[in-house]
């Protein structure tokens, strides 16, 4: 069974400094994906990044950069340069892998309240 | 295309009455996924369709809870006899089997049983 513990339930970051939220996994699969969501008030999904268990560089798209730690198993979500706009719930994810039909489903972490401060 | 929509976004109901859910994917996915969505919480899994097959249902998925996906298109989940506690968001999501990272997300339908 794959588990996603995010352990920081809320912080605040101030505006244009960066910002780290923890996600530790558990799996026994050798391939998965690591994924990390930002859900605004609106409740939208919004896809941000995506690492693969075989990736050998850590993922980064645009101000997010995910640092992928494999033998700890974390998958820590960077934000730099924080704007007003980031305020969300962040929620990392995995999925096992794909060959198998559950591996197709995308397991969640409890999220982490982001509040960037002006 | 437009993404996953979701039909309706929000849905009071009285306890006891059946309701309904539409999702619309993408329609190049062929992967159609339900997720449930309590306040405060994460998303959790309760099922799974590739094309028109139902692969997987979560123990979440207790008998008053159906999705069917006739034809491998849009997608419905019905509750049926609702108690307070199906009170959540209902998330669907698509994906293809050519990417194994392309999950798009609706944005859901907000259930309130009164």
């Amino acid at each position: 069974a794959q588990k996603i513990t995010q352990t920081q339930p809320g912080m605040f970051v101030q505006e244009k400094e960066a910002v780290t939220l923890d996600c530790t996994y558990d799996t026994s699969d050798q391939s998965y994906g690591l994924f990390w969501y930002k859900q605004p008030s609106s409740g939208e999904m919004i896809f941000l990044i995506y690492q693969g268990s075989y990736d050998e560089q850590n993922a980064t798209e645009g101000r997010y950069s995910l640092n992928f730690q494999k033998a700890r198993k974390s998958a820590n979500l960077v934000i730099s340069a924080s704007q007003l706009g980031d305020s969300a719930m962040y929620f990392c994810a995995m999925r096992g892998p794909p060959i198998k039909a559950a591996g197709n489903k995308l397991t969640f972490g409890g999220g982490t309240r982001v509040l960037v401060k002006p | 295309d437009t993404g996953v929509s979701q039909d309706p976004r929000h849905k009071i109901t009285k306890r006891g009455q059946n309701v309904t859910f539409r999702c619309d994917p993408i329609s190049e996915h062929n992967r159609l996924y339900w997720y449930r969505q309590t306040l405060g919480q994460g998303p959790e899994f309760l099922t799974y369709f590739q094309n028109e097959a139902q692969l997987e249902k979560s123990r979440l998925l207790s008998d008053r809870f159906s999705a069917e996906r006739p034809k491998g298109s849009f997608s419905t989940l019905e509750i049926q006899r609702t108690e307070q506690g199906d009170s959540a968001m209902y998330l669907c999501a698509s994906s293809s089997d050519i990417t194994n990272y392309g999950y798009t997300f609706g944005s859901g339908t907000r259930l309130t049983v009164v």
